[in-house]
């Protein structure tokens, strides 16, 4: 069955730096997701990103993050200068359309110190 | 907006007994989709069941079923035959219908499911 995979499982950052989680989404998928969950708390929307641009935002994912699909394969969540209250579960998501359901990939666990 | 509500924080059972796991929403749209998502201590996002709101029949699956009242909007879980490996933190999630471009998901704050032995 198709997956939609993460990279790094794990990451381990300072306070300030550039941190990029990386998604390759199931190929034939049109819409794509991230979504945060820190530690014991509920999981919470990000981005949604359509048609190679940003179809909704949170109120979360302000000017430090961002989000691309450079190749057509991999999509990307950039978070620029991170902060110790970055450090969550970020989960990657791909939905082909409306009428199917969600693919989660694994996650990437970030830790910010 | 639409929130999502689990009044459960945690919830035991009896290994084999049934339980059933609450969930309200709320939401001003007719065509929508109630999920229940699985998050085992690996914190992957296991998909455990799905209803479309125009169905009236509930859905099934092997050991799980729901019970939803969409004038309520209630959407409960129920397992059965309860196993250790249903041990884990349950999530119930709103996502509208189809049309439009983005089907974002409106979780609850999650259920932690313990299952004694």
């Amino acid at each position: 069955e198709p997956e939609v995979t993460q990279t790094p499982s794990h990451q381990v950052t300072q306070m300030g730096q550039e941190v990029i989680l990386r998604c390759v989404p199931i190929s034939n998928h049109l819409y794509f997701y991230w979504y945060r969950q820190i530690l014991g708390q509920k999981v919470e929307f990000l981005v949604s990103f359509y048609n190679n641009e940003i179809s909704e935002k949170s109120e979360i994912f302000d000017d430090q993050f961002s989000v691309e699909r450079p190749d057509g394969s991999n999509f990307t969540l950039k978070i620029r200068s991170t902060k110790l209250e970055d450090s969550a579960m970020y989960f990657c998501a791909s939905i082909r359309d409306g009428y199917y359901g969600y693919t989660f990939g694994s996650g990437t666990r970030l830790t910010v110190v | 907006a639409q929130t999502v509500t689990q009044s459960q924080p945690e919830m035991s059972v009896q290994e084999a007994e049934t339980v059933t796991l609450s969930c309200t929403y709320d939401t001003s749209e007719s065509d929508y989709y109630l999920f229940w998502y699985k998050q085992p201590p690996s914190r992957q996002m296991i998909l455990v069941i799905r209803q479309e709101a125009y169905k009236q029949q509930n859905a099934t699956e092997n050991r799980f079923s729901v019970n939803f009242q969409k004038a309520a909007k209630s959407f409960s879980l129920k397992i059965s035959d309860s196993q250790l490996g249903d041990a884990a933190m349950y999530f119930c999630a709103y996502r509208r219908g189809s049309g439009g471009s983005n089907y974002k998901l409106t979780f609850g704050k999650g259920t932690l499911l313990t299952v004694n032995p």
